[in-house]
């Protein structure tokens, strides 16, 4: 079973860059037909996708974020990372990682953007 | 980008069927957009219950499922109980980007 662990600062300061990691147990995110995945969810809000990375290391991202946003991944530790830069109290959210195919999520962090 | 529909909000009485779409403004929905449709519950993160249209994740209950109706992916609901009082979002592929819907939040009532 894919277990998914999202883990960051809480807490980011206007205009700066806020970095995740998606740490990945039961599956390896250099290999195999996955893709991972990052979305978020404002307070009240539905769920945004923010981008995806391949296993191959090759990244999509939704066009409205595509130029704050970077996507890698970090075979020897498993793992891997969102950077979204010039950050707005509008990117305050819970930021989920997960994986496609079959759809495994983690259990989401919450980011707040204030001074 | 394509905006992807779904209905605000349905009532389902126990026991009963309920369905719910999942539309793309760009035309019809088909399996080459890999419908995916996700449970959330309050407070809780999102848990995926179909994928590619019609797949049943391992822990999903087979009360529900999957199919493309009239243009549009469908989750179909039958046997409604207590606890599938949720939001529920689909999720489409549409060139490139990925698309959530805006959720449609089930009263079980």
């Amino acid at each position: 079973q894919v277990q998914l662990q999202e883990s960051g600062p809480g807490l980011v300061k206007p205009s700066q860059t806020l970095s995740l990691t998606c740490a990945v147990s039961g599956a390896s995110v250099g290999s195999g037909n996955n893709y991972w995945s990052w979305i978020r969810q404002p307070a009240g809000k539905g769920l945004e996708w923010i981008g995806r990375i391949y296993s191959n290391g090759n990244p999509s991202f939704n066009p409205s974020l595509k130029s704050r946003v970077a996507l890698s991944l970090d075979t020897s530790k498993n793992q891997f990372s969102l950077r979204l830069s010039s950050v707005t109290a509008a990117d305050t959210a819970v930021y989920y990682c997960a994986k496609f195919p079959p759809g495994s999520w983690g259990q989401g962090t919450l980011v707040t953007v204030s001074s | 980008q394509a905006v992807v529909t779904q209905e605000p909000s349905l009532t389902v009485s126990p026991g009963g069927t309920v369905t719910l779409t999942c539309g793309s403004s760009t035309g019809a929905v088909t399996n080459g957009h890999y419908p995916y449709w996700f449970q959330q519950k309050p407070g809780q993160a999102p848990r995926t219950l179909i994928y590619d249209t019609s797949i049943r994740h391992s822990w999903t209950p087979d009360r529900f499922s999957g199919s493309l109706l009239g243009g549009k992916a469908a989750l179909t609901l039958s046997g409604a109980q207590p606890e599938d009082e949720a939001e529920y979002y689909c999720l489409l592929y549409c060139s490139g980007p990925v698309v959530f819907g805006g959720g449609t939040k089930l009263t079980v009532l």
